[in-house]
């Protein structure tokens, strides 16, 4: 199967905690994005990092991928009740598909 | 700016009635058009995708059809409902040619009773 698995399925932190979520692919891409979803809405994109790159940030996110391992982890720092949401991997396969990982469901404890 | 809008946001259909949901996209053009189907508490699946007006591509073999009939609108349907049909609708596009990130629609919510 070429679907992404993450981890943990699900999270539960404090606010002010770290939250790192994890993904891994099987196949070869040119690049692996993470996106969110809070509850009954839609995805939204948060960051792409290439497949040449090793490591990206974005305000409080911090996003590494290791194409050795086939494997990407999402870091957000000093998290915020407002982060409560599900976080999925994603990456291209073939020329017009994006394929979504299985995500992570976290919560931020106020 | 570029915006996608999908309609309607919850939808309660009895088994067997037919299904249209519409997907519009403003602000681009040629866009890739997605279908995505979201069982609750799971992943995204891959309906159908659309690179073209009129050309669809269809992932997964099912009770559900897709149509493009025109460059920014990309319309999900089905004759007549299952139960298993029941989920959590997402139409998403992208540009053309790369890939870059994916716009997402508010979703929506199918009911089959």
């Amino acid at each position: 199967s070429q679907q992404g698995e993450e981890d943990p399925q699900a999270l539960s932190i404090q606010e002010g905690e770290n939250a790192t979520m994890n993904c891994s692919y099987k196949t070869s891409i040119n690049n692996l994005q993470w996106y969110r979803q809070n509850s009954g809405r839609g995805l939204v994109h948060l960051i792409l990092i290439r497949s040449n790159e090793r490591e990206k940030h974005s305000g409080r996110l911090r996003v590494t991928l290791d194409t050795s391992k086939k494997s990407s982890s999402l870091l957000i720092t000093a998290s915020r009740a407002a982060d409560t949401a599900s976080y999925f991997c994603a990456y291209p396969t073939g020329a017009n598909n994006l394929f979504f990982g299985t995500g992570t469901r976290l919560t931020v404890i106020p | 700016s570029q915006t996608i809008h999908q309609w309607p946001a919850t939808l309660v259909q009895p088994v067997g009635s037919p299904l249209s949901l519409e997907c519009t996209v403003e602000g681009t053009s040629n866009p890739n058009l997605y279908w995505y189907r979201q069982a609750a508490g799971r992943g995204l699946q891959l309906l159908f995708y659309s690179v073209g007006i009129g050309q669809i591509s269809s992932e997964v073999p099912q009770n559900l059809s897709a149509s493009r009939p025109q460059d920014r609108q990309f319309i999900l349907s089905s004759k007549k409902l299952l139960l298993s049909d029941s989920g959590f609708y997402l139409c998403a596009w992208k540009k053309f040619v790369g890939w870059t990130e994916a716009f997402f629609g508010q979703g929506t919510r199918l009911t089959v009773v």
